[in-house]
């Protein structure tokens, strides 16, 4: 069965520096897409960035980049330069096969908490 | 509208009622999903609606929980004779057109407590 894991359910990061955040998932699916969510106190979550199996160069999105190591079965989560508006849970998750028909159900790990101190 | 809304934010209510939750999702968007996320925990699956196909219901719990979604837009999540560990919050989120990559928009929630 498909799973992630996020061992850190806390980090703490001094404003301006980068994190990394990490994620590991387990498939015997040879096609998957890997997804970061960060969810502020607010509740909403918030798409940052998308990582497919079959992409050759890791994914990036402004200030977020994806660590995809597919041997290692890793999808960490660096931001750069952090921001005080930074702080709040980070979830790696997984879409779930069937993927074919648009079936997008995704499975989540955990999360991590990111505290970003001035 | 903007994006997904959902209401109530909050709902108390006492073991053993019924409870509606409500999701408006984004206009124009085919493919909507309800979660439940409990204290401290990632986001588990419940229903994902489809256009005019039959929901996908895999992710309910119990035969309590059940789900509509009239004209296409509107969904409502009805949970009866409610339980403590229905407790948590209820996610919904809508997309495009439900294909594989595509990212989903999720509303606020809305906290359930069940006293």
């Amino acid at each position: 069965a498909q799973k992630i894991t996020q061992t850190q359910p806390g980090m703490f990061v001094q404003e301006k520096e980068a994190v990394t955040l990490d994620c590991t998932y387990d498939t015997s699916d040879q096609s998957y897409g890997l997804f970061w969510y960060k969810q502020p106190s607010s509740g909403e979550m918030i798409f940052l960035i998308y990582q497919g199996s079959y992409d050759e160069q890791n994914a990036t999105e402004g200030r977020y980049s994806l660590n995809f190591q597919k041997a290692r079965k890793s999808a960490n989560l660096v931001i750069s330069a952090s921001q005080l508006g930074d702080s709040a849970m980070y979830f790696c998750a997984m879409r779930e096969p069937p993927f074919s028909g648009g079936y997008n159900k995704l499975i989540f790990g955990a999360g991590t908490r990111l505290a970003v101190h001035p | 509208g903007a994006g997904v809304s959902q209401s109530p934010s909050n709902k108390v209510t006492e073991k053993g009622k019924d409870v509606e939750l409500r999701c408006d999702p984004i206009s124009g968007h085919t493919a909507l999903y309800w979660y439940r996320q409990s204290l401290g925990q990632g986001l588990e699956f419940l229903i994902y609606f489809q256009g005019n196909s039959a929901p996908d219901k895999s992710g309910l719990p119990s035969d309590r929980f059940s789900a509509e979604r009239t004209g296409g837009s509107v969904s409502t999540l009805t949970i009866q004779r409610t339980q403590q560990e229905d407790s948590a919050v209820y996610l919904c989120a809508s997309s495009v057109s439900g294909t594989d990559n595509e990212k989903l928009f999720f509303g606020s929630g809305t906290q359930l407590s069940v006293l």
